[in-house]
């Protein structure tokens, strides 16, 4: 199974802050790999998906960007609804496994 | 409009079989690339991918978990099953149906069902 390894598990910040948290793969996934944003009690929503694609409705200020075992999210400018915890997941091979998570919270 | 539900029982006993339905709207598991995935989540940790079923029927298992999962779909009724035996209280948590297949050759999960919690006790 490719094993998804996301840092940190979480952070903290402030409203305004740019902020960029990574997911490495254990091989190579090309560019198949998704972010989504889970709050409390609540499904996951996508919110990029094939590494660098923004699903539609999702603020501009979500960006992705990285390819073969790399990849990073960065909000540009943090916003209150933001804080919430990000996993992404790989789509290269079954089965698709998610990363263990990294929870952003208010400083 | 896309939805999905899940249903099925809240509490179950350990080694009893878990079956779960999640009953969909708005696309059809008959079109070309069409999915429908299963996923988990215990209280307070990450998500875990379960199976997944494709509109040809293909089918794809957790590795850890193949042996107990079988997934299965009905397309005249919309709904995907997904059933777990010899249930354990650490399959506790809260499981998830979503769609796969709209955002072509991609493999995102871009609908989910809201959850349901599965609690396993004696």
């Amino acid at each position: 199974d490719i094993q998804m390894t996301q840092s940190p598990s979480s952070l903290s910040a402030s409203v305004g802050d740019r902020v960029t948290f990574t997911c490495r793969a254990s091989q190579s996934i090309s560019s198949y790999l998704n972010w989504y944003q889970q709050k409390p009690g609540k499904a996951p929503k996508l919110l990029i998906y094939a590494a660098s694609s923004l699903q539609s409705g999702v603020p501009s200020r979500f960006s992705g960007s990285g390819s073969g075992t790399d990849f990073t999210l960065t909000i540009s400018s943090l916003q209150p609804e933001d804080f919430a915890t990000y996993y992404c997941q790989q789509s290269y091979t079954s089965p698709r496994t998610f990363g263990q998570g990294t929870k952003v919270e208010i400083k | 409009q896309v939805t999905l539900r899940e249903s099925g029982p809240a509490l179950v006993k350990p080694t009893q079989t878990l079956t779960l339905t999640c009953t969909f709207s708005g696309f059809s598991l008959s079109t070309s690339g069409m999915c429908v995935s299963w996923i988990r989540q215990p209280p307070g940790k990450a998500l875990e991918w379960l199976a997944r079923i494709d509109w040809d029927d293909d089918k794809y298992y957790s590795t850890s978990l193949k042996t107990r999962l079988t997934i299965s779909k009905d397309t005249s009724k919309n709904q995907v099953v997904l059933t777990m035996t010899n249930m354990d209280p650490v399959d506790t948590a809260t499981y998830y149906c979503a769609r796969m297949g709209a955002v072509a050759g991609t493999g995102a999960l871009d609908y989910w069902g809201q959850g349901t919690l599965v609690t396993v006790s004696s």
